[in-house]
């Protein structure tokens, strides 16, 4: 079984400003790790995802995580935020090898003020 | 590519009624498709796992009487809420794997409420 923290419920930031959203995991076995966005009101958009190789992950909207296994983190950065970057984020891992459900992070508010 | 659809997007239906909510994969086929409950301000609950052609997988705790899901079709996955009570309401996701499996897409939910 697999386990995610995200350790910040809120990050408010102004416009521009760099942004880093923190994902710790827990697991006994190899993961896969990903981020989606949600808007107000709407499903959940895959912001990127790690399965293999390079460790440093580019998505959408400017968005980048680095995996880092020996932490057990997956955090999400932006150097640069934009006020339609205000949305809720989630960090999921799953099982690489099993049936790829996956867990949920309990997700991150991130707030960009003008 | 890997769009899901889920209709209606919103509905109000009253107390003891039963509503339908439909997932479909637009532009892959999906043996797979998950559904998911999320209350304001919180992560995303799975409820089951719907697969193509044979009953549905339940999470602990999720009444399957009361939750019927079906999955007839590779592009197609029905959530009913049967007998539908105001506990009910809330944010429903549905998603399904593309490619080898690994990776979930998801719906733009439906929002129910019942009154």
């Amino acid at each position: 079984a697999q386990s995610v923290t995200q350790l910040d419920s809120q990050v408010p930031v102004f416009e521009e400003a760099p942004v880093e959203l923190r994902c710790n995991y827990s697991s006994s076995v190899s993961v896969y790790l990903f981020w989606y966005v949600q808007y107000p009101n709407q499903g959940l958009q895959l912001l990127l995802k790690y399965l293999s190789g390079s460790t440093l992950v580019k998505g959408i909207n400017g968005f980048e995580a680095e995996f880092n296994k020996s932490q057990t983190s997956f955090h999400l950065r932006k150097p640069s935020v934009h006020i339609s970057d205000t949305a809720e984020y989630f960090c999921a891992v799953s099982d690489s090898g099993g049936s790829y459900i996956p867990t949920f992070g309990r997700g991150t508010s991130l707030i960009v003020h003008p | 590519g890997a769009v899901v659809s889920q209709h209606p997007s919103w509905v109000i239906c009253k107390s003891g009624t039963s509503v339908k909510i439909e997932c479909r994969s637009l532009d892959f086929q999906a043996t797979t498709m998950f559904w998911y409950r999320q209350f304001p301000k919180q992560s995303l609950m799975l409820m089951a796992t719907s697969n193509e052609g044979s009953k549905a997988t339940y999470e602990q705790g999720v009444e399957k009487d009361k939750f019927l899901i079906n999955h007839a079709s590779l592009t197609l996955s029905t959530l009913t809420v049967t007998s539908a009570h105001p506990e009910d309401s809330s944010f429903y996701i549905c998603s399904a794997n593309s490619g080898r499996g690994e990776t979930q897409y998801f719906g733009p939910g439906t929002r129910l409420l019942v009154l």
